[in-house]
């Protein structure tokens, strides 16, 4: 149950795009096509976002899009924004009833 | 849309138990499985337990896995966290959160648990 791994933190300029990196192994991510994304604002509950790997939320922005290879699942954000300044955290199905999350990214929107 | 509510945070001493609660006021929670996240002061998410639908299958962390028991009652649309043997290292906000086809995505607000002497 190790924590998948993220890059501690990643920045654009507005209007820019950024990925952010979510690596597991294949009892997790690569396996299976169940990864999820999380934006957390400081001091609020985490914001569902993305899930199976490439799915947006309702009323999630389509500037926000999600895919995988192998073991890496990657968060796109185009059009960086002000309010895109945020903390993000990627979460895997692990089998057996269990999840595993991101070590997460600070996103600075410079 | 569904909401949930956690209750039952607080300060307790080391070694100590507590019971976290959440309140759903959705009508088709018995048809979910839920989960418990925490997340420790300045740190990031982790997964501790969930339950499914008819409470026949319960998973944990491994760092909480005998000291911790969830449980839910779906006639009171209510999940719990019994947490016996705190130490510090579980000093974190709990967030009830509920499982759509094994992705997590709807959460409660949390609650604080704090465990010093």
């Amino acid at each position: 149950q190790s924590a998948l791994t993220q890059p501690a933190s990643v920045s654009g300029s507005p209007g820019q795009s950024i990925t952010i990196s979510c690596t597991g192994t294949s009892s997790d991510v690569g396996i299976y096509n169940l990864v999820s994304w999380y934006q957390q604002h400081p001091g609020k509950a985490p914001k569902f976002m993305i899930y199976e790997v490439n799915k947006r939320s309702s009323g999630v922005s389509v500037r926000f899009s999600g895919s995988k290879s192998g073991n890496t699942a990657t968060l796109t954000i185009s059009g960086l924004q002000a309010e895109d300044e945020a903390d993000y955290y990627c979460c895997s199905y692990a089998g057996s009833s269990t999840f595993v999350f991101g070590t997460g990214t600070k996103v600075t929107v410079l | 849309e569904e909401q949930l509510a956690e209750s039952g945070g607080g300060l307790v001493k080391p070694g100590g138990s507590l019971r976290l609660s959440c309140s759903s006021s959705g009508v088709t929670f018995s048809s979910y499985s839920m989960n418990w996240v925490r997340q420790a002061p300045g740190k990031g998410l982790e997964w501790v337990s969930s339950i499914s639908s008819s409470s026949g299958y319960i998973s944990y962390a491994d760092s909480v896995k005998g000291r911790f028991t969830i449980s839910r009652d779906n006639a009171k649309k209510s999940l719990f966290l019994q947490m016996n043997s705190l130490t510090a290292e579980d000093t974190a906000i709990y967030y009830c959160a509920r499982d759509l086809s094994l992705s997590i995505d709807v959460w409660g607000q949390g609650t604080t648990v704090t465990v010093s002497s």
